[in-house]
């Protein structure tokens, strides 16, 4: 089975501080993908990065950094100085080796940055 | 380059009608994955099909739902006898071939609402 948990439902930042969403995951597969995704007020899902199980390396993506450790099970994802535009839901999700095509989401995390 | 295509955006039935969402894959993707997000909740897995071939319902209610992915044409999420509790938003993604290691790219979604 897995399981995603994003223990953080709201987050409230004021513009220019840096915020994190943490995720924790559980799976019994040892290959296994995370993903992140934004939904913006306008609904649709956009992908942000996928990170394979083997790779431990932290990521960074312009003001987006990534942060993966295997031996917590977790990925988080930092936002460097928020702007108002990065207020939006966002998804961390899991998919293993034994559920292919079957994806699991966390129940997101509501981020607000206001001016 | 288009992307995943829903239609329609927003749904609107009566209970007891028949709800039909459509969803075309990204070109050169063959393989579409349908979720369902209640309200304030995350996305839960419904139905993973490729092109003529169920792979896993595993998510699927067993009455009333359906869905199928033809040789020709979009793939159908059929609901039949709406209930209210069937509003929720319906996306829908693909991926060039199946696997774990697929990133699935989503569609806009279509929003259902029973009255």
């Amino acid at each position: 089975a897995q399981k995603v948990t994003q223990a953080q439902t709201e987050i409230s930042v004021v513009e220019k501080e840096d915020v994190t969403l943490d995720c924790v995951y559980e799976t019994r597969d040892t290959t296994y993908y995370l993903f992140w995704y934004k939904q913006p007020p306008s609904g649709e899902l956009v992908f942000l990065i996928r990170r394979n199980s083997f790779d431990e390396q932290n990521e960074i993506s312009g003001r987006y950094s990534w942060n993966f450790q295997k031996s917590t099970s977790s990925f988080n994802f930092t936002i460097t100085a928020s702007q108002v535009v990065d207020s939006a839901v966002y998804f961390c999700a899991l998919s293993g080796y034994t559920n292919a095509g079957k994806s699991t989401f966390g129940d997101g995390t509501t981020l607000t940055v206001k001016p | 380059n288009a992307g995943v295509m829903q239609n329609p955006r927003h749904l609107v039935r009566r209970r007891g009608q028949e709800a039909r969402l459509r969803c075309s894959p990204m070109k050169g993707h063959s393989h579409v994955y349908w979720y369902r997000q209640l309200p304030e909740e995350g996305l839960k897995f419904m139905v993973y099909l490729q092109k003529e071939n169920i792979i896993d319902e595993s998510g699927m209610p067993k009455e009333r739902f359906s869905a199928e992915f033809p040789k020709e044409g979009p793939s159908i999420l059929r609901i039949q006898q709406v209930v209210r509790g069937d509003s929720a938003a319906y996306f829908c993604a693909s991926s060039p071939s199946g696997g774990y290691q697929e990133t699935q790219y989503f569609g806009p979604g279509t929003r259902l609402l029973v009255l």
